[in-house]
């Protein structure tokens, strides 16, 4: 069965310090990749997203991924958080061939001031 | 651009009653809109597949006669929870994609749903 599943539950930490969530899928075949984010009373937004090409890809507000094939993982980075990336993160995976989407757990992030 | 709206954004129902939330997709065309169902800390998952002019794929597990969904034009997808019951509390959510390949979903606010 497909599966998403991500590492952390609670991510807690100060601002202008690294984050890194962990993604991985078990999907057979070519799987398209995403990260969401939903911040507090607010709706799913997509952050970046993986359907080919080069494996690291840039998204908005800073945030990237890696692609990594052979682990099946596709982790989020940011070199530097705000406060304002108190949120919670969710990966997702879907066929190539079509589009329904499976979700990780979900991540939230709390960035202390 | 790709604003999803749903509405209401939360009803509270005796038990019995059956309740419509609306799906729309604002500024483009959804060829694909999608349910999901999120229980409190946890994540989504996925309810069923609509597609316009077309019946929806329910995923494994939900009852088609329980939660109907009709997507009569490119813009509007609804989802009615008939004869609801307080185990169908939670928060429902639509997501819509734009024809294409390679299209990624944009999603709605949500609908809390609480059934006394």
């Amino acid at each position: 069965a497909q599966s998403v599943s991500q590492h952390n539950h609670h991510v807690i930490l100060s601002e202008a310090a690294s984050l890194e969530l962990g993604c991985n899928y078990s999907y057979g075949g070519t799987v398209n990749l995403f990260w969401y984010v939903q911040y507090p009373g607010q709706h799913l937004q997509l952050l970046l997203k993986y359907f080919s090409g080069d494996p690291l890809v840039k998204g908005i507000k800073g945030f990237e991924a890696e692609f990594i094939k052979s682990k099946f993982s596709f982790n989020l980075r940011k070199p530097s958080v705000q406060w304002s990336d108190t949120a919670e993160y969710f990966c997702a995976a879907s066929q190539a061939a079509g589009n329904k989407l499976t979700f990780g757990g979900g991540t939230r992030v709390l960035v202390k001031p | 651009g790709a604003v999803v709206s749903q509405h209401p954004s939360w009803v509270i129902c005796k038990s019995g009653t059956s309740v419509k939330i609306e799906c729309r997709s604002l500024d483009f065309q959804a060829t694909t809109m999608f349910w999901y169902r999120q229980f409190p800390k946890q994540s989504l998952m996925l309810m069923a597949t609509s597609n316009e002019g077309s019946k929806a794929t329910y995923e494994q597990g939900v009852e088609k006669d329980k939660f109907l969904i009709n997507h009569a034009s490119l813009t509007l997808s609804t989802l009615t929870v008939t004869s609801a019951h307080p185990e169908d509390s939670s928060f429902y959510i639509c997501s819509a994609e734009r024809g294409g390949s390679n299209q990624p979903q944009h999603f709605g606010d949500g609908t809390r749903l609480s059934i006394l």
